[in-house]
């Protein structure tokens, strides 16, 4: 089955540490997108890339990075600058030429202790 | 700035009757819209969605209205089900419908639907 596969599904990660949530589709979407969701603040762009060796910052870009080196992988590093991590990371992708309907994977949780 | 809004964090519904979930956005450059429901630790999944040039789209149970003058959209279920208990979130892109390409989508804060027995 074709999809969106995000790990891991939990992770802990101590302060100061950078930390790398894996996100990969085999839906042969050309593009890609991180979302951060927070209580309250609904799902926030942090980064999207719209084909290979090329990204965009979202609205929320700092102290993350991304790389896109091949279609099906769009992996996201949670920095050390990144102030406030804790939170609810999504993957979502989408074809070329679609209006929008991004498809979503199951999300990674991440806490900093 | 908060450019796409729904103002109400919850609402609850009973079995059998409408629920209707509303969404407000201040960019007048969005031209397509769409409506997502997440359940709790799962990601989003696509429900409906509609361009500016129309101002209603059916899908089943599902009915969304664009209002453009007011820059307002509405998601009616009718019947609501206990199935539907979610949180629904409002989604708007600017260019969609002209460049028809991936463009990134600007979320609202969700309104969580409880369909009470």
């Amino acid at each position: 089955d074709g999809g969106i596969t995000q790990s891991p599904k939990y992770l802990f990660r101590k302060e100061g540490q950078n930390v790398t949530l894996s996100c990969e589709q085999n839906l042969n979407h050309d593009a890609m997108y991180w979302y951060r969701q927070d209580p309250g603040q609904g799902l926030r762009l942090i980064y999207y890339s719209q084909i290979v060796n090329d990204f965009q910052k979202g609205d929320i870009a700092e102290g993350y990075s991304v790389s896109r080196e091949k279609k099906e992988s769009f992996p996201l590093t949670v920095t050390s600058a990144q102030k406030n991590p804790t939170a609810f990371y999504l993957c979502a992708s989408t074809k070329r030429g679609n209006t929008g309907e991004l498809f979503f994977g199951e999300g990674s949780r991440l806490t900093v202790l | 700035d908060q450019q796409v809004k729904q103002n109400s964090p919850s609402l609850s519904v009973q079995e059998g009757r409408i629920s209707i979930l509303n969404c407000d956005y201040t960019n007048s450059m969005f031209d397509y819209f769409l409506w997502y429901k997440k359940y709790p630790a799962e990601g989003p999944t696509f429900l409906i969605s509609i361009s500016s040039i129309k101002d209603k789209n059916e899908d089943g149970r599902f009915t969304v209205f664009l209002n453009k003058s007011a820059k307002h959209l509405s998601l009616h279920i009718v019947p609501s089900q206990p199935g539907d208990s979610a949180v629904y979130f409002c989604a708007a892109s600017a260019g969609g419908v002209v460049t028809g390409g991936g463009n990134k989508l600007t979320f609202g804060t969700g309104t969580q639907l409880k369909v009470e027995l």
